[in-house]
């Protein structure tokens, strides 16, 4: 069965890092992109990129290039969602996702609730 | 980066009716475009992809259609489990970019 599990909700206060996770399990992780999309309280959903876990190539939407980061560890099927310095704006509901080429994101975790305060 | 303008933005609508989702592209996509409901507190769920093909499980009331810059989502006969909220995605090129949703309400 294919699944992918996120890490737990965090809180975080301003300027600080935060690493959030995306375990894949049921498949073969290099096989296919991980997208990460991002939504808001009582907004839309954002697309924020592309990883490709094989070559850890990715592709960021312009509107989160430079402020986060996507990174796979190929040893334990993980893909990661970094910041280096977070801001209230951040606070969101993150979702991982695997990208079926041809199919689009048929699997999805079930979120990760991030809390930035001021 | 590619505008995806979805309408209606909400609905209302009674068991049994037919309820229609339309997407724009601001240029053309071929068929490379998906659905995706979300109900409250849940992570999306792929409906449609490439335009008209159905997800594996997904009932047959859904359907899409479209190609180029038009692109429609229909439910058939709406069933109490279909109130949620619908996006389209288009993943033709980067950035992949989202419609703004359409919340589908009980009428």
């Amino acid at each position: 069965e294919v699944q992918l599990v996120q890490s737990g909700a965090e809180v975080k206060k301003s300027g600080e890092s935060l690493r959030i996770s995306c375990k894949g399990s049921g498949y073969s992780f290099t096989s296919y992109w991980i997208c990460w999309v991002r939504q808001m309280p009582g907004k839309g959903l954002e697309w924020m990129g592309r990883i490709d876990p094989s070559d850890s190539s990715t592709k960021y939407s312009p509107s989160f290039q430079g402020h986060v980061t996507m990174s796979v560890d190929k040893s334990t099927s993980t893909a990661y969602l970094q910041w280096s310095s977070l801001k209230a704006s951040d606070t969101a509901m993150y979702y991982c996702a695997r990208h079926e080429h041809d199919v689009g994101e048929g699997y999805w975790g079930q979120g990760t609730l991030v809390t930035v305060s001021s | 980066a590619i505008q995806m303008t979805q309408s209606p933005s909400s609905l209302s609508a009674s068991v049994g009716d037919r309820v229609t989702i339309t997407c724009r592209a601001s240029q053309g996509i071929r068929n490379d475009l998906g659905w995706y409901q979300q109900k409250p507190g849940k992570a999306p769920k792929l409906l449609i992809y490439a335009t008209s093909s159905l997800q594996s499980g997904v009932p047959s009331r859904f359907s899409g259609s479209g190609s180029g810059t038009d692109f429609t989502l229909t439910i058939s006969s709406l069933q109490p489990e279909d109130f949620a909220t619908y996006y389209c995605l288009q993943d033709y090129n980067f950035p992949w970019t989202f419609g703004q949703g359409t919340k589908v309400e009980i009428k």
